[in-house]
Formats: structure tokens, C-alpha cells, sequence
């Protein structure tokens, strides 16, 4: 499936490295959203974006930093991570925002932080 | 007390067998609610909406009970294949999905 696609797959970083996941959708939706998921946990929102614009921002430390060029792509910028930053990293795409509104997910990439 | 709220099981029941799952959440103003289906390192897949009225599809059947605060989800007649995680979903308006951390199920043979 391409819908909403990610790179890299997987990712391993040590604490001082800078690196950035990439997020592509071909849905032609306007929001998009970055979420963390812990081992046994639940999926943790980070960001939201609606055309472009940041809507949301919950309480993420700023050693991660998104970045949405346009409507298809989003970045998340990584530097400076903690161990316990280690997790899936899921991007996801819908129509719009609004909660009636199914959320299409990309495999996520897998980052580890030594 | 958490924003949703699942039973993390696992649940272990054999094919052929129904199983139910709930879900609480604690904003009343929540406005649409959703199951997910989450297979082991893959992503979260939507399952299937939830309406007040309730809503069936095929073997899988969601009610939402808004006075207690709870959705359920019911699987008739498992199979191999519904091994996964579900995920209860919960949008109190805006922005704001929240996630339950899941109910892992296992259907065995």
C-alpha cells in the first residue's frame, strides 16, 4: 500500500546525532499528524497539521521539531534525543481535522537512540 | 483515572469462539468514537466507526452507550486471522484523538 509512506523504516541514533523521519501522503488530504508509540502504550499525539499550518502541539520537547512544506510532506527533525525517546514513530493523514474523520497510518519507522 | 480505557488482555479464545471487548472514556463530551486494528509491527488500521445507534460489519458489531460512558466490540465466530490488537479511539472534538493502549487478542487454532 503507498497511501502514507515513511522513511526511514528504521533508525538507529546516538544522543548527539541529528536526524530527520519524512512522512509523504498521496491521499490528497489536508492534515496530517505525527504520534509516538511505546512499547505498552497508548499511541501519543504530537503534532497536527491542518494545510500546512501547525494546530497542535502537545507539550513535545523541542528536540523534536516538525517541519510541513506543503499538504503531502512532513518532517520531524530529531537532535539531541534521550534513550527514552526510543519508539515507533507513526505518521498519519486525513481529510481534514475533526473527529469524525478516519486517520490513515504510514508503517512508521522504528528509532532506537543508543 | 485514564482519558480511554482498555482491558490490555490478552485474550486467548479459541476459532469459532465470540469475544467482547469494552472500552471507558472519561470525556462525555466525546463526539466520535472508532475501533482500530493494530497487527504486530504494523500500523493502526481503522476497523470500524462507532455510532450511537450502533453499527454491524459482517462478524463485527459496535455499540456505544454514551450514559455509562463505554463502547464495546463484539466478534463473532473468530478466526485465525482477527489476531491483532484493537485499539479504542475516542475524538472529544477538534484535534484532540485520543488512543486506548489496546486489547491484544489471540485466536488459536
Amino acid at each position: 500500500e503507498t497511501g502514507v509512506t515513511q522513511t526511514p523504516r528504521h533508525l538507529v541514533m546516538g544522543m548527539t546525532n541529528k536526524k530527520s523521519l519524512k512522512c509523504e501522503q498521496h491521499l490528497g488530504h489536508n492534515a496530517m499528524y505525527w504520534y509516538k508509540q511505546s512499547a505498552k502504550k497508548p499511541l501519543e499525539l504530537m503534532f497536527v497539521y491542518s494545510l500546512e499550518e501547525r494546530v497542535e502541539n502537545n507539550s513535545v520537547p523541542s528536540r523534536f521539531s516538525p517541519e510541513c512544506p506543503n499538504s503531502s510532506h512532513l518532517f520531524l527533525h530529531l537532535h539531541t534525543l534521550q534513550p527514552e525517546d526510543s519508539a515507533l514513530y507513526l505518521c498519519a493523514s486525513s481529510q481534514r481535522t475533526g473527529g469524525d474523520n478516519e486517520q490513515f497510518f504510514g508503517p512508521g519507522t522504528r528509532l532506537t537512540v543508543l | 483515572r485514564k482519558e480511554v480505557e482498555q482491558d490490555p488482555g490478552p485474550f486467548n479464545v479459541p476459532e469459532g469462539a465470540t469475544v467482547a471487548f469494552n472500552c471507558t472514556y472519561s470525556n462525555s463530551a466525546s463526539q466520535s468514537f472508532f475501533w482500530y486494528r493494530q497487527d504486530c509491527r504494523k500500523e493502526p488500521k481503522l476497523l470500524m466507526s462507532v455510532y450511537s445507534s450502533g453499527n454491524e460489519d459482517g462478524r463485527f458489531t459496535a455499540q456505544l452507550n454514551r450514559a455509562s460512558q463505554y463502547i464495546s466490540l463484539l466478534i463473532r465466530d473468530s478466526k485465525l486471522s482477527d489476531s491483532a490488537t484493537y485499539l479504542c479511539v475516542v475524538n472529544g472534538g477538534g484535534f484532540k484523538t485520543i488512543f486506548g493502549a489496546g486489547t491484544r487478542l489471540f485466536v488459536k487454532a
